[in-house]
């Protein structure tokens, strides 16, 4: 298994350009869920899903959207990129959200630089 | 405003030291999980606590969940250079997954 993959690595973007980051698992996993990092800040939830078909907001959506037509894909859309959403950003999945026991499977990032 | 507060901010120790990172909060969680990061990877979780006063031991790492569900501590004996990395304590709320801002341990040999 892949686990879960994401595409692009780096990415440079221009303020107000639009982009869409990749997330990709092969685990069959149903929740999914995006996240950025910024440095003292730790990790914040952006947008998640738990099932094909179902996505809400998390922390701070504004700016991002998302959408969820299969299980195995997950893309983070940035529609009007600016310099905040700086960032690298994370996806990771877990089996499901009903358990307490879920393990978040993370991908490798892609660290987004908007000027 | 941080929902998890995680402290230190920062550590950098001796090989062979003992050290203690520390996860607190207002609020109750249904479980905590401990992740590490390396950099330019994503975190890797190193154990998941549920119930309140649980220890859980791995090697040299001891977690414990606080009785009240509101508070977590990893203690790392004999700290090595390969347990340098971000720890980040995350706490569960309904189907969300809440990040501490983590600790960055530097072990020097």
């Amino acid at each position: 298994n892949a686990g879960v993959t994401q595409t692009p690595k780096f990415q440079v973007l221009k303020t107000g350009q639009s982009m869409t980051l990749q997330c990709a698992q092969d685990m069959n996993h149903e929740y999914m869920s995006w996240y950025r990092q910024d440095p003292g800040m730790g990790l914040r939830l952006i947008h998640y899903s738990v099932g094909a078909g179902i996505t809400d907001q998390g922390e701070v959506p504004n700016g991002y959207n998302v959408s969820r037509s299969t299980t195995e894909d997950f893309p983070l859309r940035l529609l009007s990129a600016a310099p905040s959403q700086t960032s690298v950003y994370f996806c990771a999945s877990s089996y499901s959200f009903e358990s307490s026991y879920n393990e978040q499977f993370f991908g490798p990032g892609t660290r987004l630089t908007v000027l | 405003t941080q929902l998890l507060e995680q402290s230190p901010q920062f550590l950098s120790i001796q090989e062979g030291e003992n050290l203690t990172v520390y996860c607190n909060s207002s609020s109750v969680f249904s479980s905590l999980q401990w992740y590490r990061q390396e950099p330019g990877e994503g975190p890797v979780l190193l154990v998941t606590v549920v119930t309140g006063g649980e220890v859980k031991k791995l090697k040299r790492l001891t977690f414990q969940f606080g009785d009240a569900r509101k508070d977590s501590s990893l203690h790392i004996t004999a700290a090595q250079t390969g347990d340098t990395g971000l720890y980040l304590c995350a706490g569960a709320r309904g189907n969300k997954l809440v990040f501490g801002a983590g600790t960055i341990l530097r072990v020097k040999s």
